[in-house]
């Protein structure tokens, strides 16, 4: 059983498009991490969310963490064929440092 | 930014031989490293957390003898697969956080290791 629940686990849209994944947990985390990972690569850190309620925007690319800090929304706007990958959430738990991954999105951008 | 390096980034290794793993830290000091195994097609599971100085704790399931890890300095952490089978062929990670950077930023992984037991 996944700690943190990820959706879609498979997204395929067209260059343009716009695409959202979510990630939702019936626990609280002290932050919450969003992940990019290359077939045959280690997961590179896109960003973190720290506060309840927090935005985050890099680019296209848009991060919001709920307010109770459970969960999580990854945006990207205007889709273009790099942005295809899995995308991975992490939350890190209150009184350790450990992360808990959701499953994982696919993000097919079609050109 | 922070960096840390896995090595080797493909072995292949014969049933019953130990394998070894290392993860540097190259610009920071880390007191804590983490260990996953990821299989295809589906996410990162945590396996251990090394410890530099002391034990690694190991998560519900994980053989800490199969999975040996030894933390011996503040940049390199080692997991060694002992006796090895086909059924440990993974893909096999390492993370690692900057302390300088405080919650606000997240970890540093490895670009991992693919093992292969033949």
């Amino acid at each position: 059983t996944q700690l943190l629940e990820q959706s879609p686990q498979f997204l395929s849209i067209q260059e343009g498009e716009n695409l959202t994944v979510y990630c939702n947990s019936s626990s609280v985390f002290s932050s919450l991490q969003w992940y990019r990972q290359e077939p045959g690569e280690g997961p590179v850190l896109l960003v973190t969310v720290v506060t309840g309620g927090e935005v985050k925007k890099l680019k296209r690319l848009t991060f919001q963490f709920g307010d109770a800090r459970k969960d999580s929304s990854l945006h990207i706007t205007a889709a273009q064929p790099g942005d295809t990958g899995l995308y991975l959430c992490a939350g890190e738990g209150l009184r350790d440092y450990k992360l808990s991954f959701g499953a994982g999105t696919t993000v097919t951008v079609r050109a | 930014g922070a960096v840390v390096s896995q090595h080797p980034s493909r072995v292949i290794c014969k049933s019953g031989t130990s394998v070894k793993i290392e993860c540097r830290s190259l610009d920071f000091q880390a007191t804590t490293m983490f260990w996953y195994r990821q299989f295809p097609k589906q996410s990162l599971m945590l396996m251990a957390t090394s410890n530099e100085g002391s034990k690694a704790t190991y998560e519900q399931g994980v053989e800490k003898d199969k999975f040996l890890i030894n933390h011996a300095s503040l940049t390199l952490s080692t997991l060694t697969v002992t006796s090895a089978h086909p059924e440990d062929s993974s893909f096999y990670i390492c993370s690692a956080r900057d302390p300088q950077g405080g919650r606000s930023y997240g970890y540093t992984f490895g670009s991992g290791t693919r093992l292969t037991v033949v």
